[in-house]
């Protein structure tokens, strides 16, 4: 069964740090996979997603990540963290035959400080 | 254009209380979603509609009833609330134009549902 594992639940960085949110896939098939963003008190929001081609994959808000098939991880790095940057971010990835389903990793909440 | 829209944003619910949370989306999307949010649990996915007509169950569906009433909307129903679905529920689409996995999720803004 297919799933994602996301590691830290909080990660904490000063302002200008690197940001570096960490998620693992588990697959039996070459896996479409997405981060999404959460504000507080609001819905989740696409940050990137990858599903073919080129395995480093941009995203809004200076966002990127890599998909390493070797090491079945998909992580999220910006290089220099903003105030606004702090939310919740979960990894996801299709699942499923015919009709694919999304299922979400647990969160990791970054918190980024002055 | 308002994407997905949620109704209501905050319920309180006694025990045994039934309720029906109401989505909408004005993005032409074939398929619609619902899932439940808990502390430490990210988003799990109680029913989904791939397409108008259809519905089917994820993978928390006990307790919980969905209707696609048209192409724009999905309830999603509580018979007998309980208050193990205290939770933040939200409603998605997506276009699906083949199987659904590379499809971006479209979220709405949540409903706060408690239950007492």
């Amino acid at each position: 069964a297919q799933s994602v594992t996301q590691l830290g639940s909080h990660v904490s960085v000063s302002e200008g740090a690197l940001v570096l949110l960490r998620c693992n896939y588990s697959s039996s098939v070459p896996p479409y996979l997405f981060w999404y963003v959460q504000y507080p008190n609001q819905g989740l929001q696409l940050l990137l997603k990858y599903t073919t081609g080129a395995t480093l994959v941009k995203g809004i808000n200076g966002f990127e990540a890599e998909f390493k098939k070797s090491e079945t991880s998909f992580h999220l790095t910006k290089p220099s963290a903003h105030m606004s940057d702090a939310a919740e971010y979960f990894c996801a990835v299709s699942v499923g035959t015919g009709f694919q389903k999304l299922v979400f990793g647990t969160g990791t909440r970054l918190l980024v400080s002055p | 254009n308002a994407g997905v829209t949620q109704t209501p944003k905050f319920q309180v619910l006694k025990t045994g209380q039934s309720m029906t949370l109401q989505c909408a989306q004005d993005m032409n999307h074939n398929s619609m979603y619902w899932y439940r949010q808990d502390p430490g649990m990210g988003l799990r996915l109680i029913y989904y509609s791939a397409s108008e007509g259809t519905t089917d169950k994820g993978e928390v569906p006990n307790g919980y009833n969905v209707s696609r009433l048209n192409k724009r909307e999905f309830s999603l129903r509580l018979e007998s609330a309980a208050p193990s679905q205290t939770s933040v529920y939200f409603c998605a689409s997506s276009e699906t134009r083949l199987a659904g996995g590379q499809d971006t999720q479209y979220f709405g803004p949540g409903t706060r549902l408690t239950v007492l």
